[in-house]
């Protein structure tokens, strides 16, 4: 199956500094997802990125499909985001897409 | 909120003990998804259901069922627990099968801790 590789594992920014989170997966996909989990637990949807860019607030994604890896952007951050970010693509099983396979994150603390 | 709604939030029961946790998908959303997420293993796939009829399963034990209703909810059945079935589990929907794509969104998940 899909391989998924996040990094940094762990990152700590004082308020208001931009970061890039990486993530890595070792075989085609055409679907992957980003994910923020806030310290309560709950999954927040962030991207739906197969391909190419997309913004949302101070939020950005990237996903070169080719090269078989994805960045999140997070400019000027703020407390609320600190969580562990999560990038899930989904691979082929069998002619058809599968299911989600989750990284092992990277847990962002913003200090204030 | 992502419009997938589980019940119940948190659950403490013994081992040996048997829980069902229920998921109600989006309105709309066709297939179900459940995933277990452990301090050891992290984020893992269980089971997926499309429109009533199993589709995919993934690390699911041999002590946990699930099915989807002819409604859409779907119920998570586990069994025999055991301590390390602690565990947050959630719940997932989205509008299309495996075969198309789209975004999957997750409920806030089910807090189980067996002692």
């Amino acid at each position: 199956g899909i391989q998924v590789e996040q990094s940094p594992p762990d990152l700590i920014l004082q308020e208001g500094a931009n970061s890039t989170l990486r993530c890595n997966f070792s075989d085609s996909v055409n679907n992957l997802q980003w994910f923020h989990q806030n310290p309560w637990g709950q999954l927040i949807n962030l991207f739906y990125i197969p391909s190419g860019t997309k913004q949302n607030g101070r939020l950005s994604a990237t996903t070169v499909a080719t090269e078989r890896y994805s960045l999140l952007y997070i400019s000027s951050s703020q407390t609320t985001d600190s969580g562990v970010y999560f990038c899930a693509p989904r691979g082929w099983y069998g002619g058809s897409q599968g299911n989600l396979i989750f990284g092992k994150g990277t847990k962002l603390s913003v200090k204030p | 909120d992502s419009g997938v709604t589980q019940t119940p939030k948190h659950l403490i029961t013994a081992t040996g003990q048997r829980v069902t946790l229920r998921c109600s998908p989006r309105s709309g959303d066709l297939s179900v998804y459940w995933y277990q997420q452990s301090l050891d293993q992290g984020l893992q796939f269980l089971i997926q259901y499309y429109n009533g009829e199993e589709r995919a399963k993934g690390n699911i034990l041999e002590r946990f069922s699930a099915q989807q209703f002819p409604d859409l909810h779907s119920e998570l059945n586990l069994s025999s627990l055991e301590l390390g079935d602690s565990a947050l589990y959630f719940c997932a929907s989205s509008v299309g099968g495996a075969a198309s794509g789209n975004t999957i969104y997750f409920g806030e998940g089910s807090w189980l801790t067996v002692v």
